[in-house]
């Protein structure tokens, strides 16, 4: 099966500073990668997603990146804001199933 | 959109009585649904997985007799936790995914406290 290994576990930026996520997943043949961010006490979100037939998308200040050869994939996001902060999971495909990562605490300090 | 609603939002039960979920997609047809508990501090632990009119498929470790889920329509599913303990308090989220596609869209779960 899917095995996903999310790092950094916490995150402290600065405000206005840039924040990078990454995670690893095992199933070469995975095809869909999606982030999804979670405030305290909250339904996940999905904030954005990849697909295996594009290397990077972006949605205004977060941007994804996939590469496939060494089957990992980042989540970015720039000029951080205060209500950034949440706890954001990654997630690979196991038929149509998602295998989530231990997630990433995001701090942005003002 | 991609709307999905969970009720209760929180419920507090007594040790040995049964607590139901339920799990509506607002917008779209759910050919399945997805069933997650969640731990203080912890990630997405998929349960089990429900196709519409089917029976639910369910991971490793998670018994089926405890944890009864209903999928009897495109739009809604049911978890009903059956002589719940105090082991069994947890965030219990459901979601739900379109026919064809990947994306899972999360309702806002439900917080069970057995006393």
């Amino acid at each position: 099966g899917e095995n996903v290994e999310q790092h950094p576990s916490t995150l402290s930026v600065q405000e206005g500073d840039s924040a990078v996520i990454k995670c690893t997943y095992s199933d070469s043949a995975s095809n869909y990668f999606p982030w999804y961010k979670q405030e305290l006490g909250k339904r996940p979100q999905l904030i954005i997603d990849i697909r295996s037939n594009v290397g990077e998308k972006k949605d205004q200040r977060i941007a994804v990146t996939l590469n496939k050869t060494a089957k990992h994939f980042s989540l970015h996001i720039t000029e951080t804001q205060p209500e950034d902060s949440a706890v954001y999971f990654c997630a690979a495909p196991r038929g149509y199933q998602l295998t989530f990562g231990k997630g990433t605490k995001l701090s942005v300090i003002p | 959109g991609a709307v999905v609603s969970q009720h209760p939002s929180w419920v507090i039960c007594k040790s040995g009585t049964s607590v139901k979920i339920e799990c509506r997609s607002l917008d779209f047809q759910a050919t399945t649904m997805f069933w997650y508990r969640q731990f203080p501090k912890q990630s997405l632990m998929l349960m089990a997985t429900s196709n519409e009119g089917s029976k639910a498929t369910y991971e490793q470790g998670v018994e089926k007799d405890k944890f009864l889920i209903n999928h009897a329509s495109l739009t809604l599913s049911t978890l009903t936790v059956t002589s719940a303990h105090p082991e069994d308090s947890s965030f219990y989220i459901c979601s739900g995914r379109r026919r064809g596609l990947y994306e899972q869209y999360f309702g806002p779960g439900t917080r069970l406290t057995v006393t």
